[in-house]
């Protein structure tokens, strides 16, 4: 059984451009989150996607838009790329029942470098 | 709002000895709390998390945590380190379906 994929594992941008994240989640879960996890931090929520609408957003500048597919599949979306945007991009999947103790499970990330 | 807290971003322990890890909660209603860990240049693994079925909870690769309400927190414990332990680990708090995460705390086991 295949846990939740990204992809890419690593990219390199300059500020001011635009990037794309991938990420599939586990077999069988519906809902995706982004957080992005910056250097020596703890994650910090981006959005959650569920039945293609973002179902709730953190505190995250509008540069930052996601999708999510029919196949529960997700994309992350930054545009006007800033220095502070490098960090590590993670993705976890889970199932939705309503109940916040879902378990969250996580991709491997995709590191970005914004020079 | 919820947070948590970690108390000590940064733990050494030597092999085989106990390992503490703290985290204090901050909650208006009964929390549901977790531990994950992340071994360097990977994503995070979950450990263990309450859901208040059980105060103790035992969770993979010999941890346990318990949770207590009078102090609000939610330590994070191993009788006996290896060195396979070494690695970050965040505590982290479910919040209307996001996880708040702490600043994490980073294990050096010693030989």
């Amino acid at each position: 059984d295949a846990g939740v994929t990204q992809s890419p594992t690593h990219l390199i941008k300059t500020r001011g451009q635009q990037v794309t994240l991938r990420c599939s989640p586990k077999s069988g879960h519906d809902t995706v989150s982004w957080y992005q996890q910056a250097l020596g931090q703890g994650p910090q929520f981006i959005f959650q996607y569920y039945e293609e609408e973002e179902r709730q957003r953190g505190n995250f500048p509008d540069r930052f838009s996601g999708h999510q597919f029919p196949n529960y599949s997700s994309e992350l979306n930054v545009n006007a790329l800033l220095l502070g945007d490098s960090a590590l991009y993670l993705c976890a999947s889970s199932f939705w029942t309503g109940d916040s103790q879902e378990t969250q499970y996580f991709g491997p990330g995709t590191r970005l470098l914004v020079l | 709002a919820q947070s948590v807290t970690q108390l000590g971003s940064h733990v050494s322990v030597s092999e085989g000895a106990l390992v503490l890890l703290r985290c204090n909660y901050s909650s208006s209603v009964p929390p549901y709390l977790f531990w994950y860990v992340q071994y360097p240049n990977q994503g995070l693994q979950l450990l263990l998390k309450y859901t208040s079925a059980a105060t103790l909870v035992k969770g993979i690769n010999g941890f346990e945590a318990e949770f207590k309400k009078s102090e609000t927190s939610f330590h994070l414990t191993k009788p006996s380190a290896h060195m396979s332990d070494a690695a970050e680990y965040f505590c982290a708090v479910s919040g209307t379906d996001k996880l708040i995460f702490g600043t994490g705390t980073r294990l050096q086991v010693f030989p």
